[in-house]
C-alpha cells in the first residue's frame, strides 16, 4: 500500500542516452511534483502538474520532459543525458489544497550518468 | 541571499538531549511552514506543519514560527538514536502557489 512509488530505484547510464523515470501515487491527490536533489542535498522543484496540467515549470533544460497520462501518474523523460544530471530525483504528491499544501514523497530514483 | 537559510551541520548530540533546529527566510509572503525528516537514501517525510506564527506540538516534537523575525525552529525533546537523520525546513506562500521552497537540511546524529 505504498503511497508514492517510483521506478526504477537506481539508474546507471551513459552520457547521451535517453531515459525515463515513472511515478505513481495512490493517495487520490490532484497535484504531483518532480524534485531534484543534488550531491549537496539541496532539494529543488522541477515540475508540478495539477489534474494533468503543467502548473510549475522551473528553469530546467528542455531535455527534461514530464508527462502526466492521468492524475495518478507523472513520468519524467530525460533526453541526451549529461554528467550534471546525476542526482536523486524525487516524485511527490499533494492534495493540491490551497490551505494545506503538504507533500508526500516517493523513495527517490538515484540517477548516475557515466 | 537565499530565500531559505539552514545550517547544514552536522549536529551531534547525546541521547536524551534537547535538539534545536532552525531556519531563517527572507520572503515575507511565506505563511506555511513544514519540517521534513529524511533518512539516508530515503525520500523526505513530513514531520510537522504550521500555518503562520505560533507553536505546534506533536509528541517529542515542537515547531515554532516567528514571522516577525522570519525564523522557524524545530525542537526535539528526549532525542533518540532513531532521530538521526537530515531535517529539512520547507515553506510556501500558499496564495495559489503549489511550490515549496526547501532549506538545505541539517544533518543530526544522536549518539547512544
Amino acid at each position: 500500500d505504498t503511497a508514492v512509488s517510483q521506478t526504477p530505484k537506481y539508474l546507471v547510464t551513459q552520457m547521451g542516452n535517453d531515459k525515463s523515470i515513472k511515478c505513481e501515487q495512490n493517495l487520490g491527490h490532484d497535484t504531483m511534483y518532480w524534485y531534484k536533489q543534488d550531491s549537496k542535498k539541496f532539494l529543488k522543484i522541477m515540475f508540478s502538474y495539477n489534474n494533468k496540467e503543467l502548473i510549475i515549470n522551473e528553469t530546467v533544460p528542455n531535455r527534461f520532459s514530464p508527462k502526466s497520462p492521468d492524475k495518478a501518474h507523472l513520468n519524467l523523460h530525460i533526453n541526451s543525458l549529461e554528467l550534471g544530471d546525476s542526482a536523486v530525483y524525487f516524485c511527490a504528491s499533494s492534495q493540491g489544497n490551497f490551505y494545506t499544501d503538504t507533500q508526500y514523497f516517493g523513495p527517490g530514483t538515484r540517477l548516475t550518468v557515466l | 541571499q537565499k530565500e531559505v537559510e539552514q545550517d547544514p551541520g552536522p549536529l551531534s548530540v547525546p541521547e536524551g538531549a534537547i535538539v534545536s533546529l532552525n531556519c531563517t527566510y527572507s520572503n515575507s509572503a511565506f505563511q506555511y511552514f513544514m519540517w521534513y525528516r529524511q533518512y539516508s537514501r530515503k525520500g523526505p517525510e513530513l514531520l510537522m506543519y504550521t500555518y503562520s506564527s505560533g507553536n505546534k506540538e506533536d509528541g517529542r516534537f515542537t515547531a515554532q514560527v516567528d514571522k516577525s523575525s522570519k525564523y522557524i525552529s524545530l525542537f526535539i525533546r528526549d532525542s533518540q538514536p532513531s532521530d538521526s537523520a537530515t531535517y529539512l525546513c520547507a515553506m510556501s506562500s500558499g496564495a495559489g502557489s503549489y511550490q515549496l521552497t526547501f532549506g538545505k537540511g541539517t544533518k543530526l546524529s544522536v549518539i547512544p
